[in-house]
């Protein structure tokens, strides 16, 4: 079955430093989805991206997916102490029904 | 928020005994989806349902099992409890792009 896989599992990061979370899947996804969740919180949609090399940007936050639909990251420019958390990517296959599978996750820790 | 809830926010239960998860929206979405999500782990997919009806399963045994009402509310039972079971379980409503997660049920196993 499908499967995504998340790197690095964790990240420490002095307040001010930049950071990104890869997201490799091991088929084609027909979209691919990020969320946030804080510690203790559950899980918050950030954005979803759907074609092929699409980049989208929040502020400080930069989304890419890759050319072949497999990959995708998440930079985060000069961190702050509120983006703490871990930051999920979910994909969804071609397939009709196919279901989102969630990445393992890259849990940021941001030093002040 | 997302209006949706979760009951009970906590649970303790012996291995071997049942459980029953509950979940709601106040949104009106029809589509709901069940994730166990372990400790340090990103949410596994359970199953998920559309108009009451099972509309896909991820790879869970079928002591896992679950139902949605004619409100939209939703249960997840799971029956045989183990000790591995210990996780948070996350409801999630589908929206137009993305998913409504609840808070979560924190099920631990002894």
């Amino acid at each position: 079955g499908q499967q995504v896989m998340q790197i690095p599992q964790y990240q420490h990061v002095q307040e001010g430093e930049d950071f990104t979370t890869y997201c490799n899947s091991s088929t084609t996804l027909s979209n691919i989805q990020w969320y946030k969740q804080r510690p203790g919180g559950h899980p918050v949609f950030l954005i979803q991206l759907v074609k092929s090399g699409e980049v989208k940007k929040q502020k400080r936050l930069t989304f890419q997916f890759g050319e072949a639909k497999k990959n995708s990251s998440l930079h985060i420019t000069a961190t702050q102490t509120t983006d703490v958390g871990t930051y999920f990517c979910a994909g969804r296959g071609n397939n009709a029904g196919n279901m989102l599978t969630f990445g393992g996750g890259t849990r940021l820790m941001v030093k002040p | 928020e997302t209006g949706v809830t979760q009951s009970p926010t906590h649970l303790i239960k012996t291995r071997g005994q049942q459980v029953t998860l509950r979940c709601s929206s106040q949104s009106g979405h029809n589509t709901v989806s069940w994730y166990q999500q372990a400790l340090g782990q990103g949410p596994q997919f359970i199953f998920q349902y559309y108009r009451e009806e099972e509309n896909g399963r991820g790879n869970f045994p079928p002591r896992f099992s679950g139902l949605q009402f004619p409100n939209y509310s939703s249960e997840l039972n799971v029956n045989a409890l183990e000790l591995d079971d210990s996780a948070l379980y996350l409801c999630a409503y589908e929206g137009w792009r993305e998913q409504y997660f609840g808070p979560g049920t924190r099920l631990t196993v002894t």
